[in-house]
């Protein structure tokens, strides 16, 4: 089956400066790839997603790249502020297969420092 | 309804009791998923449903552990002799086939 490797674990950033978290993925099945943030006490929420028909996605301050041959999708944060804190988790999926199973990476907990 | 609801929002039993948790998934949305989330970590898999297709029962730790989903909506995960291990949140994703997953609250579940 799939398996989904994300690093850093934790990570620190100046308010201001940009974040980047990786992930790697074994299966080249699959082709849909979501990120989703979490803050304390809440429940995950989908911030960007990308499909394996593109090689990057930006939505304002955040953006997703893919590289289908090694496998691997990167989530950046550029100008970050306190309130980008949080742990976020990358998934990958096969969307068209019989069966949409997500595999989530063990995620990042991002501090974002004033 | 607008999202996807889970109850009880906290539950606390005693070691050795039995608990039951509700998903009600987006109407419409044909996959439904459970995942456990002990404190500070990540989201593991517990079972999936999609349509009328047999679940994906891989990610169960155990025999103590079933979910069953009714009329392709509302989905109950039941825990047997529930253990202090157990103590985690329980959430509840639906989705609409080949696209994001949108998730519920969560069930805290507190474990004596």
């Amino acid at each position: 089956g799939e398996n989904v490797e994300q690093h850093p674990s934790t990570l620190s950033v100046q308010e201001g400066d940009s974040a980047v978290i990786k992930c790697t993925y074994s299966d080249s099945a699959s082709n849909y790839f979501p990120w989703y943030k979490q803050e304390l006490g809440k429940r995950p929420q989908l911030i960007i997603d990308i499909r394996s028909n593109v090689g990057e996605k930006k939505d304002q301050r955040i953006a997703v790249t893919l590289n289908k041959t090694a496998k691997h999708f990167s989530l950046h944060i550029t100008e970050t502020q306190p309130e980008d804190s949080a742990v976020y988790f990358c998934a990958a999926s096969m969307a068209s297969g019989p069966g949409n199973q997500f595999y989530f990476g063990t995620g990042t907990s991002l501090t974002v420092i004033p | 309804g607008a999202g996807v609801s889970q109850s009880p929002s906290n539950k606390v039993t005693e070691k050795g009791k039995d608990v039951e948790l509700r998903c009600d998934p987006i109407s419409g949305h044909t996959a439904l998923y459970w995942y456990r989330q002990s404190l500070g970590q990540g989201l593991e898999f517990l079972i999936y449903f999609q349509g009328n297709s047999a679940p994906d029962k891989s990610g169960l730790p155990s025999d103590r552990f079933s979910a069953e989903r009714t009329g392709g909506s509302v989905s109950t995960l039941t825990i047997q002799r529930t253990q202090q291990e157990d103590s985690a949140v329980y959430l509840c994703a639906s989705s609409l086939f080949g696209h994001e997953q949108f998730f519920g609250p969560g069930t805290r579940l507190t474990v004596l």
